[in-house]
């Protein structure tokens, strides 16, 4: 069964900063991998979708890579701003099934002004 | 704009009680899924959907129930069987087995009181 670690669980930084998120799982046959963002009290909003064959995806200040085979991926967040502040989860998605999709427990982000 | 509905935001159940949280989308999605999401936890997978009239228990489905009678919709119903259904509630979706990524809802948050 696919384990899902993110680290660290919680982050405060200045505003500006650039910052890296981890998230590290256990089994490697995965389809493909999703960050999500989380505000307090809110669904996940979809920030970046990278499939097993792609080791990049950008949109904006964000950049997550994958490393399927030694099972990690990171989110790159350029420039914070007190806007990014939410908790952030990874998941990643199985090879075959609906069921395989798991998540980590998220990291807490807090940018301060 | 199409997307994930979640009602109601806010649910109050008694003991003993039946409730039932609905989902509807219009993304014309095939695949439907239910978490459940604790403080401090990932998302854990309730029940899901590939297809209508069908559906599979995931790692938690003791003590809830579900239906897929439309394509547009899965209500999840937490029974008097689930011993600690506090917690709040995540509908999702997804083309097929996931591989386009899986699309939320806001969420609903479930107390017993």
């Amino acid at each position: 069964k696919q384990e899902v670690t993110q680290i660290p669980a919680a982050l405060s930084v200045p505003e500006g900063e650039n910052l890296v998120l981890n998230c590290s799982f256990t089994d490697s046959a995965i389809y493909n991998l999703q960050w999500f963002r989380q505000d307090p009290g809110k669904g996940l909003t979809s920030l970046l979708l990278i499939q097993s064959s792609q080791r990049e995806q950008t949109s904006g200040r964000l950049n997550a890579s994958l490393d399927k085979s030694s099972g990690r991926s990171t989110l790159y967040i350029a420039a914070s701003q007190p806007g990014d502040s939410a908790t952030y989860l990874c998941a990643p998605g199985g090879e075959y099934n609906n069921n395989d999709m798991r998540f980590g427990a998220g990291t807490r982000l807090t940018v301060k002004p | 704009d199409g997307g994930i509905t979640q009602s109601p935001k806010y649910l109050f159940r008694k003991e003993g009680q039946n409730v039932t949280l609905s989902c509807e989308q219009n993304l014309n999605h095939d695949a439907m899924y239910w978490y459940r999401q604790d403080p401090g936890q990932g998302l854990r997978l309730i029940y899901y959907s590939q297809i209508v009239n069908d559906f599979q228990k995931g790692d938690i489905a003791e003590g809830y129930s579900v239906s897929r009678e439309k394509k547009e919709s899965f209500p999840l119903t937490v029974t008097s069987a689930q011993k600690n259904p506090t917690a709040f509630y995540l509908c999702a979706s997804s083309i097929g087995t996931g591989a386009y990524g899986y699309t939320f809802g806001s969420g609903t948050r479930l107390t017993v009181v």
